[in-house]
């Protein structure tokens, strides 16, 4: 149980391109889901916290309008990167925690994205 | 953002020793949780903490919540192929959904 599942897993574009990336839990409901951001070798660093039904929370340092968090559903959430750059090059990885209180968070397999 | 700090960085040892990292922080968390992350693969939850003091194996896998809340332990017994990885720990106080990560301990096995 408490599969999230991302869509793309890879994608490679051109510079100035949007990039929708999609997080889905599968077999459980999640009011609340999180986007990371991974560079190589590094820890994963918190971008947002998505909502459902409501604007996502930002981290400190992180553009909300190069990073938009739409959270429609109990088990969908899209951040799309908007005009990508090289620099946004990354491993974004999406994560979801089940409804009921007190679980743990469980993450997908997460999506790299080249810019060239 | 904040980051727990793990030790050590990097291990590199034979197939069938244990091994032992661990993870320190700054401030207390009231659950601390233990994730490996494979190549290109999302982080794995492998075992979760909730109360200061508390051990907690899963096969040879064995945790313990440190008394201060400010740290952490992940023990791995006879090491196998599979276990290489990185392990991240990561904390999260109650009311907050947000889990701070650690910097990682990478575990490599030599042939």
């Amino acid at each position: 149980g408490a599969v999230v599942s991302q869509h793309p897993s890879w994608v490679i574009c051109k510079s100035g391109t949007s990039v929708k990336i999609e997080c889905r839990s599968l077999d459980f409901q999640a009011t609340t889901m999180f986007w990371y951001r991974q560079f190589p070798k590094q820890s994963l660093m918190l971008m947002a916290t998505s909502n459902e039904g409501s604007k996502a929370t930002y981290e400190q340092g992180v553009e909300k309008d190069k990073f938009l968090i739409n959270h429609a559903s109990l088990t969908l959430s899209t951040l799309t990167v908007t005009s990508a750059h090289p620099e946004d090059s990354s491993f974004y990885i999406c994560s979801a925690r089940v409804i009921q209180g007190g679980q743990p968070q469980h993450f997908g397999d997460g999506t790299r994205l080249s810019i060239l | 953002g904040q980051q727990l700090n793990q030790s050590p960085q990097s291990m590199f040892i034979q197939e069938g020793e244990d091994v032992s990292m661990n993870c320190t922080s700054s401030s207390i968390f009231n659950t601390w949780l233990w994730y490996k992350q494979d190549p290109g693969e999302g982080p794995v939850l492998l075992i979760a903490l909730y109360k200061a003091g508390e051990l907690t194996s899963n096969g040879r896998l064995t945790a313990q919540f440190g008394i201060t809340r400010k740290d952490s332990f992940l023990n791995i017994s006879a090491s196998i192929p599979s276990d290489v990885g990185i392990y991240f720990c990561a904390g999260q106080n109650f009311g907050n959904e947000k889990l701070t990560f650690g910097t990682g301990t990478r575990l490599t096995i030599i042939p």
